[in-house]
């Protein structure tokens, strides 16, 4: 049962440190997203890859977040330094090109 | 404007009832349309696709309607476990999914 999987299910964190999420696309799947949802603002889409390629990072402050895909297996999401407005649950998903995509459990992140 | 709408709810509606849920987007250009739920403190999951001559999947059916540029889920003898979110995914062209915020339903007893 192919499924994307993610780590850490849950962070708790101070403000100012750093958070690396991770996320581990279906194999085969060429395009991986990153997504944040929150209560007030819904699902949005932070970032996304093609065949590991950056090809839109425009939801992400990017000042303070950072997305990588350093092999086809692993696809990171890193906050520094974390703050407050930062604490939701951040998604993974992966698909293959303009058809469903399928979504990882999350990181429940809290930014104290 | 946002590119996908949906009425947030929630719909209250009774076991067995039949409910159906709209969302609307605002790109002409859009290609794929989907119907996600998502369970409390889960992840979405695909319902189903949504094609254009309409699909049904047990008590699940979904329509397109290009001209009005809106989807449609209805679902019949609602069911307890049936409760949850649902959200409608639109792609355009080579595009990531946009999400609508989610109708809520409760179904009661």
């Amino acid at each position: 049962d192919a499924r994307v999987t993610q780590t850490p299910r849950h962070k708790v964190t101070e403000m100012g440190q750093e958070v690396t999420m991770r996320c581990q696309p279906i194999l085969g799947h060429n395009t991986v997203f990153w997504y944040r949802q929150t209560m007030m603002q819904g699902l949005e889409l932070l970032a996304y890859f093609r065949n590991r390629a950056p090809l839109d990072d425009s939801g992400m402050p990017k000042d303070r977040f950072s997305a990588e895909m350093p092999d086809a297996t692993l696809a990171t999401l890193k906050i520094q330094p974390s703050e407050p407005r930062d604490s939701a649950v951040y998604f993974c998903a992966s698909g293959l090109v303009g058809v469903e995509q399928f979504f990882g459990p999350g990181t429940r992140l809290t930014v104290l | 404007r946002k590119e996908v709408e949906q009425d947030p709810g929630p719909f209250n509606v009774p076991e067995g009832a039949t409910v159906a849920f709209n969302c609307t987007y605002s790109n002409s250009a859009s290609q794929s349309f989907f119907w996600y739920r998502q369970d409390c403190r889960k992840e979405p999951k695909l319902l189903m696709s949504v094609y254009s001559s309409g699909n049904e999947d047990g008590r699940f059916t979904a329509q397109l309607n290009r001209a009005s540029q809106y989807i449609s889920l209805l679902i019949r003898d609602s069911k307890l476990s049936d409760s949850a979110t649902y959200l409608c995914a639109v792609n355009t062209g080579r595009r990531a999914l946009t999400f609508g915020s989610g109708t809520r339903l409760q179904v009661q007893p």
